[in-house]
């Protein structure tokens, strides 16, 4: 079975600072990767996805993503955070076979300082 | 405009009384998930349907009961069977293409029951 690991549950940064967000994923074959934000009192939304091809992976809001397979990670970066990127931000990890489930990491909690 | 809608936003019930909540979509997904959200423990999946009139348990599906009698929603049943219902509820909906995992929120229902 997959998983996937956030290892920070807070991170905190000053506005204008870069931004890295860890996920780590256990899965036997080629994975599809997700990035979810969600706000207070809100849903899930989604940033950005890797199915194959470039590693490097463009998304909504300035946010990018890089697969590195011999990491196991999909580490989510900005290069200068704003105030209302302050968030919860979910790492998935989707399947090549049977199961439509992602499963979800426990989240990081972004928190920006002015 | 496609989308998942939740209502209502907040519910208050009284223990002892079951409660539905409501999730439709428009997006013509096959797939339907209902989860649970604690604060500190991501999301935990209770329900999920891949077809009409077909659903599966999740993780933690005692004291709750779905139907998918049409493939634009996907009602959930908080009985008062759960111990412990408050909480924040998210309905998704994905396509049920396999291997994907790629899924849409809706905005999310808060229970509170006392």
């Amino acid at each position: 079975a997959q998983s996937v690991t956030q290892p920070d549950i807070h991170i905190t940064v000053s506005e204008g600072a870069s931004l890295e967000l860890r996920c780590n994923y256990s899965y036997g074959a080629t994975p599809y990767l997700f990035w979810y934000v969600q706000s207070p009192g809100q849903g899930l939304q989604l940033l950005l996805k890797y199915f194959s091809g470039d590693t490097l992976v463009q998304g909504i809001k300035g946010f990018e993503a890089e697969f590195k397979r011999s990491q196991s990670s999909f580490n989510l970066r900005k290069p200068s955070v704003h105030w209302s990127d302050a968030a919860e931000y979910f790492c998935a990890v989707g399947t090549s076979g049977g199961s439509y489930i992602p499963t979800f990491g426990r989240g990081t909690s972004l928190i920006v300082h002015p | 405009d496609g989308g998942i809608t939740q209502s209502p936003k907040y519910l208050f019930r009284k223990e002892g009384q079951n409660v539905t909540l409501s999730c439709e979509q428009n997006l013509n997904h096959d797939a339907m998930y209902w989860y649970r959200q604690d604060p500190g423990q991501g999301l935990r999946l209770i329900y999920y349907s891949q077809i009409v009139n077909d659903f599966q348990k999740g993780d933690i599906a005692e004291g709750y009961s779905v139907s998918r009698e049409k493939k634009e929603s996907f009602p959930l049943t908080v009985t008062s069977a759960q111990k412990n219902p408050t909480a924040f509820y998210l309905c998704a909906s994905g396509r049920a293409s396999a291997g994907l995992g790629e899924q849409y929120f809706g905005p999310g229902t808060r229970l509170t029951v006392t």
